[in-house]
């Protein structure tokens, strides 16, 4: 099993659209979360981090369940420039340096 | 405020040869990790350093290998290349080591083995 697991996608949703993503995480014992953005050959560039009472910055909010270890992202009315990547990002319970990534979510939006 | 840098953008080695990447931090940060990132997955973590030391280690051979310098730069070196490890090679600085900082990557390094 992927330490952290994410659904490839694509999700191809029309513009205005609210689409949600989920990941799993292996280790209970995990304690930062992130989701990173990346765009078709470029570098990942950070989202947001995910709290524990969740989180939310304009629109996109970020949730936490630590007893089902998932995370998800929401992202509401949806642009043109949110297609891209989403990653997925946990830190290492027994290497708290050591940043585990998910193979990220494909997100299509179509005008 | 400087961002990370990284050089070259792209580089083509042949298998068995040997190849350098270098990596400026983003002004304040002290701490460099380096990614590797095949097609369509996630980055996969190489190792970091923190303090011109390394200060952990992925699932990679000794034939991956790095250094930091006293203003927080970093190379990360490549021996003995095998057509696997074409890639494309992130750095991200942090504000330190801990996981809970926020890494920033640069643009990357696209390596391409013949």
């Amino acid at each position: 099993r992927k330490e952290v697991e994410q659904d490839p996608g694509p999700f191809n949703v029309p513009e205005g659209a609210t689409v949600a993503f989920n990941c799993t995480y292996s280790n209970s014992a995990s304690q930062s979360f992130f989701w990173y953005r990346q765009d078709c050959r470029k570098e990942p560039k950070l989202l947001m981090s995910v709290y524990s009472s969740g989180n939310e910055d304009g629109r996109f909010t970020a949730q936490l369940n630590r007893a089902s270890q998932y995370i998800s992202l929401l992202i509401r009315d949806s642009k043109l420039s949110d297609s891209a990547t989403y990653l997925c990002v946990v830190n290492s319970p027994d290497s708290s340096y050591k940043l585990i990534f998910g193979s990220g979510t494909r997100l299509l939006v179509r005008p | 405020e400087t961002g990370v840098t990284q050089s070259p953008t792209h580089l083509i080695k042949t298998r068995g040869q040997q190849v350098t990447l270098r990596c400026s931090s983003q002004s304040g940060h002290n701490t460099v990790s380096w990614y590797q990132q095949a097609l369509g997955q996630g980055p996969q973590f190489i190792f970091q350093y923190y303090r011109e030391e390394e200060n952990g280690r992925g699932n990679f051979p000794p034939r991956f290998s790095g250094l930091q310098f006293p203003n927080y730069s970093s190379e990360l070196n490549v021996n003995a290349l095998e057509l696997d490890d074409s890639a494309l090679y992130l750095c991200a600085s942090s504000l330190g080591p801990d996981g809970n900082q926020p890494q920033h990557f640069g643009d990357g390094t696209r390596l391409s083995i013949l």
